[in-house]
């Protein structure tokens, strides 16, 4: 079954709003990774977290690892245009040395 | 910007052609990856090969093949595929096998099973 969830599937946000996207699993992870992608384009890695309870910022940004470490947010503050693109969450179970994507928010900012 | 390179991005075949696709990586990077993205899926990993010894095989059908003559390139050996197979296959690279580093992706092909 799916080791990480994402939700939700899509969001829709007017510019200036802001918007958060959850990361959600089983079981606990060694760390968790963001990737952003354009419509069009690749994923581009954003950031990781490996401590529990980390928050690490980008600009309008806001990355959390929860304390457990089975749970990721990415929040947003005051949407632009140019945030629009599909963000997947990915991470590691401890001690297994493999990677799951979820299955990504895909993000739409209305000027 | 990416120094991981795909060829060909666009690739329309037919179910009895026999195709490859081709991934370079110019980062110095031991680990190499293919995905596979669909509607259905959005990033399926299919192959991982770390310092050019495939590890990991995800249930992938034997229509698809890859091959890793060395540690910057990756093939992807398409043969009787299938019209689901149509997608966008993602190659991706990183330092090391290790969950730890991040992996940076190509810009993709675009397949198209007719």
């Amino acid at each position: 079954g799916q080791q990480v969830m994402q939700i939700p599937q899509y969001q829709h946000v007017q510019e200036g709003e802001d918007f958060t996207t959850y990361c959600n699993s089983s079981t606990t992870l060694s760390n968790i990774q963001w990737y952003k992608q354009r419509p069009g384009g690749h994923p581009v890695f954003l950031i990781q977290l490996v401590k529990s309870g980390e928050v690490k910022k980008q600009k309008r940004l806001t990355f959390q690892f929860g304390e457990a470490k089975k749970n990721s947010s990415l929040h947003i503050t005051a949407t632009q245009t140019t945030d629009v693109g599909t963000y997947f969450c990915a991470g590691g179970p401890y001690n297994f040395n493999k990677f799951y994507f979820g299955s990504g928010t895909k993000l739409n900012v209305k000027p | 910007e990416t120094g991981v390179t795909q060829t060909p991005r666009h690739l329309v075949m037919g179910m009895t052609n026999k195709k490859s696709l081709k991934c370079e990586q110019h980062l110095g990077h031991n680990a190499m990856y293919w995905y596979k993205q669909s509607a259905k899926k959005p990033l399926e990993l299919m192959f991982v090969y770390s310092l050019e010894e495939r590890v990991e095989n995800n249930s992938v059908p034997s229509r698809f093949s890859p091959e890793c003559p060395n540690s910057s390139h990756l093939f992807l050996h398409l043969h009787t595929l299938q019209p689901e197979d149509s997608a966008l296959y993602l190659c991706a690279s990183s330092q090391d096998r290790d969950i730890s580093y991040e992996q940076y992706f190509g810009p993709g092909t675009r397949l198209t099973v007719t």
